[in-house]
């Protein structure tokens, strides 16, 4: 019930593509959808979250779309960029508990120039 | 520091020794957090401290793991008698309380066991 399960594995895109990630959770408790972003050799950083009472976020290129009801979330990059060449991590976490974030196994972000 | 600080960056350690890993959160955070990455994995949570509460160890793999927060700050991961399956990188995260949602994550400490 605590696992929450991401995909693709890897992805390749042309630059001002559309890069598609998906995620599936299980716990309905969770109430905090954070995607994290990380370049090789740093920590994940926080790139854009939701909560369930919404059913998209944007913030620049990146959007967030939530499904209550399938209990999945995903990201969409739009226009990629060489530079968002990354690992890209989904993970979900009830805030009024810990906080403690469960995450997704990641997905290798690869945008050809 | 302005962020979360880590150190060692990088530890190589025999089989069977003990290590220990350090982080330093972002000042002002009462939430602190030690996750683990593996090699190609996502992140495991490990061991949760927020202000003078008991922690939350429940990811913690084994008893060999342990870990401390001294006066609501540093806080220092252990390892005892290292398997070459710890190899990982074991990552920090503090917030200024828990229920905000962001984590603010430190570059990690990579623990190669040979």
């Amino acid at each position: 019930q605590q696992q929450v399960k991401q995909s693709p594995q890897s992805l390749i895109v042309q630059k001002g593509g559309i890069s598609i990630i998906n995620c599936a959770y299980e716990n309905t408790a969770f109430d905090y959808f954070p995607w994290y972003q990380q370049f090789p050799g740093k920590g994940p950083a926080l790139l854009i979250a939701i909560r369930p009472d919404v059913s998209e976020k944007k913030e620049g290129r990146f959007t967030i779309s939530f499904n209550k009801s399938a209990k999945q979330f995903s990201l969409h990059i739009m226009d990629s960029q060489p530079g968002d060449s990354a690992t890209y991590f989904c993970a979900a976490s009830k805030l009024s508990n810990t906080g403690k974030l469960i995450f997704g196994q990641g997905t290798t972000l690869q945008v050809k120039p | 520091g302005a962020g979360v600080s880590q150190s060692p960056s990088n530890k190589v350690t025999e089989k069977g020794k003990d290590v220990e890993l350090r982080c330093d959160p972002i000042s002002g955070h009462t939430a602190l957090y030690w996750y683990r990455q593996s090699l190609g994995q996502g992140l495991e949570f490990l061991i949760y401290f927020q202000g003078n509460s008991a922690p939350d160890k429940s990811g913690l793999p084994s008893d060999r793991f342990s870990a401390e927060r001294t006066g609501g700050s540093v806080s220092t991961l252990t390892i005892q008698r290292t398997q070459q399956e710890d190899s990982a990188v074991y990552l920090c995260a503090s917030t200024r309380f828990a229920n905000t949602g962001e984590l603010f994550f430190g570059e990690g400490s990579r623990l190669t066991v040979l």
